[in-house]
């Protein structure tokens, strides 16, 4: 079974450009979600789709970062323009949802982020 | 909000050693996860837990859920060389999402 794939794996940029990330999540995965990890930290949601729809994005800096997962499939996070302190992982995962509680959820590799 | 710590920060062992590491919460948790990440790639997951005094194993790997519901943990037992990385906790209460620890490093000495 395919895992969760992700792209670019890296991307350098400078500040107040934009970039853009890619994910596609294991098959049959309802729920999406998008990490941030800094250097050092755990990783920390930034948004969560359930199929087209999002369930929580309490903690996306909305100013500057969107996500959309339009077909209930992929999605793509969004970040214009960039911040220095942007600069990190951007972990796109999934998981099923049984009996209406999403289960434990499966990582891609990563998008290493480096903002200059 | 939730926090959860996890210790020891990082550790250095000798290839053979057993490991111990927990993860504790301010709030109580329905489920709690273990993950370990390579350097560059992302999370996987070792372990999940979802009943307080669970014991589950995954081969050389150990996890409990706590009995307060507070806390977990996980031991490795005959470390090898493969097992250097980044070990994170995560953790949920009903209804919400996971909540990830801020890792402990696990450094193998030969």
């Amino acid at each position: 079974e395919a895992g969760v794939a992700q792209s670019p794996r890296y991307k350098i940029i400078e500040k107040r450009q934009s970039v853009a990330f890619w994910c596609n999540p294991i098959s049959g995965h309802a729920t999406l979600y998008w990490y941030q990890q800094i250097l050092g930290q755990g990783p920390k949601l930034l948004i969560q789709f359930q199929n087209n729809g999002v369930v929580d994005d309490s903690q996306l800096p909305k100013d500057r970062f969107s996500a959309e997962r339009l077909k209930g499939v992929d999605s793509t996070l969004k970040i214009q323009p960039a911040k220095l302190e942007d600069s990190a992982v951007y972990l796109c995962a999934s998981s099923l949802v049984s009996r209406g509680v999403n289960t434990e959820a499966f990582f891609g590799q990563g998008t290493r982020l480096t903002v200059v | 909000g939730q926090q959860l710590n996890q210790s020891p920060q990082s550790m250095f062992i000798q290839e053979g050693e057993d490991v111990s590491m927990n993860c504790t919460s301010s709030s109580i948790f329905n489920t709690w996860l273990w993950y370990k990440q390579d350097p560059g790639e992302g999370p996987v997951l070792l372990i999940a837990l979802y009943k307080a005094g669970e014991l589950t194993s995954n081969g050389r790997l150990t996890a409990q859920f706590g009995i307060t519901r507070k806390d977990s943990f996980l031991n490795i037992s005959a470390s090898i060389p493969s097992d250097v990385g980044i070990y994170f906790c995560a953790g949920r209460n009903y209804g919400q999402n996971f909540v990830f620890g801020p890792g402990t490093r696990l450094s193998v000495l030969p």
